[in-house]
């Protein structure tokens, strides 16, 4: 089944403790984004790959890095959370560089204490 | 930068009624996607319908429908024969040259037995 998969579904942390949220995709696509959701603001672009080894900001990228060292995967890193960064995340993924469509995962929902 | 704007935070509808949600957004590009996305309470992200700018024609999916207006900057979504399982979250979406899709904030839409 093609897919977008995250992990945690859920995680509540305390601040400044580093975690991962993995995202893996198995539909071979060369993007693939990250985004936050936040009531009465919608979803916000955190940061964005259009292939392996090339990751770019979007709207958000403050307290968050990311990698993409193999197509299919594409973690979020949150080096030191802070409890503004609670927020549902949600991984997608989409063909060719500029995607007409975007496929995304069931979402990731953070609570930093 | 690209904004979305979506004036209503929350609607209502009765079964079988017909509703439009509405949605702006402002850019000075003359290609670019319009997107319909809805969340139901189980928070995935589900695709409703897609506009493509080049095309004069209001795209449709079954009882979802858009009316595209270019010129005024507004992408409205209608939904005919309103079921139980519409009850979601709708966001509206743009993607132009930028590899990012920019959501507004939602439209709450409640469908009432």
């Amino acid at each position: 089944e093609a897919q977008v998969t995250q992990n945690p579904r859920y995680l509540i942390t305390v601040t400044g403790k580093k975690l991962t949220v993995t995202c893996s995709q198995n539909m071979n696509h060369e993007y693939m984004s990250w985004y936050r959701q936040d009531p009465g603001l919608g979803l916000r672009q955190i940061y964005y790959s259009m292939n392996v080894e090339v990751t770019d900001k979007g709207d958000v990228p403050e307290g968050y890095k990311v990698s993409r060292k193999e197509k299919r995967n594409f973690p979020l890193i949150l080096e030191s959370p802070s409890p503004n960064q609670t927020s549902l995340y949600f991984c997608a993924s989409g063909v060719g560089l500029a995607p007409r469509e975007q496929y995304f995962g069931p979402g990731t929902r953070l609570t930093v204490t | 930068a690209q904004t979305v704007t979506q004036s209503q935070p929350e609607m209502s509808v009765q079964e079988a009624e017909t509703v439009t949600l509405s949605c702006t957004y402002d850019t000075s590009e003359n290609n670019y996607y319009l997107f319909w996305y809805k969340q139901p309470p189980s928070r995935q992200m589900i695709l409703v319908i897609r506009q493509e700018a080049y095309k004069q024609q209001n795209a449709t999916e079954n009882r979802f429908s858009v009316n595209f207006q270019k010129a005024a900057k507004s992408f409205s979504l209608k939904i005919s024969d309103s079921q139980l399982g519409d009850t979601a979250m709708y966001f509206c979406a743009f993607r132009g040259s930028a590899r990012q899709l920019t959501f507004g904030s939602g439209t709450q839409l409640t469908v009432l037995p």
